[in-house]
């Protein structure tokens, strides 16, 4: 069965590193979504991606930073990991195309900055 | 900024009672979607209203939309402890990008 997966589920990391969250869907979906989820906020898109070679800002880019090489994959790097950067991150996926689509979610990784 | 905002954030029902939970938002839209998230786990897509649909049905769950008041609601019928969940509504203002705006969320808890 398709599956979009991430990695790590749960990651601690000290001020000033630099971390990268993987995402890995087996849809074969052009679109992927970064979302990061904190209390009060719902969920709030960073990155978004519709293809290979493309990428675009979302409403909380800042700090954050991907590429696409390939369909199955949307690394999330952190340059330079903030206490404010604690949080858990959702990728997603979903069809492109004219018509409008549901996403689909990764499990999610839970992210400390200490 | 978040383009829905859920009302109420937080409801407890007893099971098999009705759950109704609001979603407003600001600017015009292609579609909103509803999504619910267990505790702990990724959002799963429960369904999507187009603006030009009124009314949607998918098994126990009723979404209504109302683009003149800009807002949505999803109804649960016959609630089942398993329905304890967040649940967010989701706007699509560019059918050809599929990128969404999250609300808050609505924390349902369905007590047994």
């Amino acid at each position: 069965d398709a599956e979009i997966t991430q990695s790590p589920r749960h990651k601690i990391t000290e001020t000033g590193r630099q971390v990268t969250l993987a995402c890995h869907q087996t849809w074969n979906h052009n679109n992927m979504f970064w979302y990061r989820q904190d209390l009060g906020h719902g969920l709030r898109l960073i990155h978004y991606s519709y293809g290979v070679q493309d990428t675009n800002k979302g409403e909380v880019s800042d700090g954050y930073s991907v590429s696409r090489s390939n369909t199955e994959d949307l690394p999330l790097t952190l340059e330079s990991a903030a206490s404010s950067q604690t949080s858990v991150y959702f990728c997603a996926s979903s069809e492109s195309g004219r018509a409008s689509y549901e996403q689909y979610f990764g499990p999610g990784t839970r992210l400390t900055v200490t | 900024s978040q383009q829905g905002e859920e009302d109420p954030q937080a409801l407890s029902i007893q099971e098999g009672e009705n759950a109704t939970m609001n979603c407003s938002y600001k600017t015009s839209i292609n579609n909103l979607q509803w999504y619910r998230q267990n505790s702990g786990r990724g959002l799963v897509h429960l369904i999507l209203i187009r603006s030009n649909e009124r009314e949607k049905h998918s098994g126990r769950l009723r979404v209504t939309l109302d683009t003149s008041k800009k807002s949505s609601s999803l109804l649960i019928t016959a609630s089942r402890a398993a329905d304890t969940a967040s649940y967010f509504c989701a706007t699509d203002a560019n059918a050809a990008g599929n990128k969404l705006t999250f609300g808050g969320g609505t924390r349902v808890l369905v007590k047994p």
